[in-house]
């Protein structure tokens, strides 16, 4: 079954550093998805793109975070200047075609430890 | 910003015995989602709930979605030690785009 790959599973970085985390949706979905998920706690929204620019945002994604999709296949999340606070599990996720009706597949996640 | 309520927050249980997690908002949903997340993973989608008192089961889970569209269950019955995980129900929210809202999630551990 296809799956959503996601590079590195884990990540240290020094606070102020700029980290891009790695995302290859499956090959034949059409929107994409950053969540985040703190030690604990519940997997919050950060982004969702679509045809080749983001669709919404929340609040957690400012001007530090942004998004890209250079070719056809990689998705990238990229932090400009860590905070300590931005550790947490980045989780992406891709979704076949239109309607929030059609699940999400999410990645095994990568692990951001800004020390 | 809206929200969706899951409790309980936590479930210890014996395996063998039933569980149940639920979910409510204050607006009516298109639809609910619901994932489980094993310890260290990511969620995995187990079903989705679209239809007004729709029920869905799977196995021994049997997911509910209330006449009003604006609460839903989960309930397993007879639990396992593979049960073991942190249970989510998820709402699409504002536009088609689909970002989904998580509840908080219940942390069910099973005891053999």
């Amino acid at each position: 079954e296809p799956e959503v790959t996601q590079t590195p599973s884990h990540q240290v970085t020094q606070m102020g550093q700029e980290v891009i985390l790695r995302c290859v949706p499956i090959s034949n979905h059409l929107y994409f998805y950053w969540y985040r998920q703190i030690l604990g706690q519940k997997v919050e929204f950060l982004v969702s793109f679509y045809n080749n620019e983001i669709s919404e945002k929340s609040e957690i994604f400012d001007d530090q975070f942004s998004v890209e999709r250079p070719d056809g296949s990689n998705f990238t999340l990229k932090i400009r200047s860590t905070k300590l606070e931005d550790s947490a599990m980045y989780f992406c996720a891709s979704r076949a075609g239109e309607g929030s009706n059609q699940p999400q597949h999410f990645g095994d996640g990568t692990r951001l430890s800004i020390l | 910003g809206q929200q969706v309520m899951q409790i309980p927050q936590y479930q210890h249980v014996q395996e063998g015995e039933d569980f149940t997690t639920y979910c409510n908002s204050s607006t009516t949903l298109s639809n609910i989602q619901w994932y489980k997340q094993r310890p260290g993973g990511h969620p995995v989608f187990l079903i989705q709930l679209v239809k007004s008192g729709e029920v869905k089961k799977q196995k021994r889970l049997t997911f509910q979605f209330g006449e009003a569209k604006k609460n839903s269950s989960l309930h397993i019955t007879a639990t396992q030690t593979t049960d073991v995980g942190t249970y989510f129900c998820a709402a699409p929210r504002g536009t088609s785009y689909g970002k989904l809202t998580f509840g908080q999630g219940t942390i069910l551990t099973v005891h053999p």
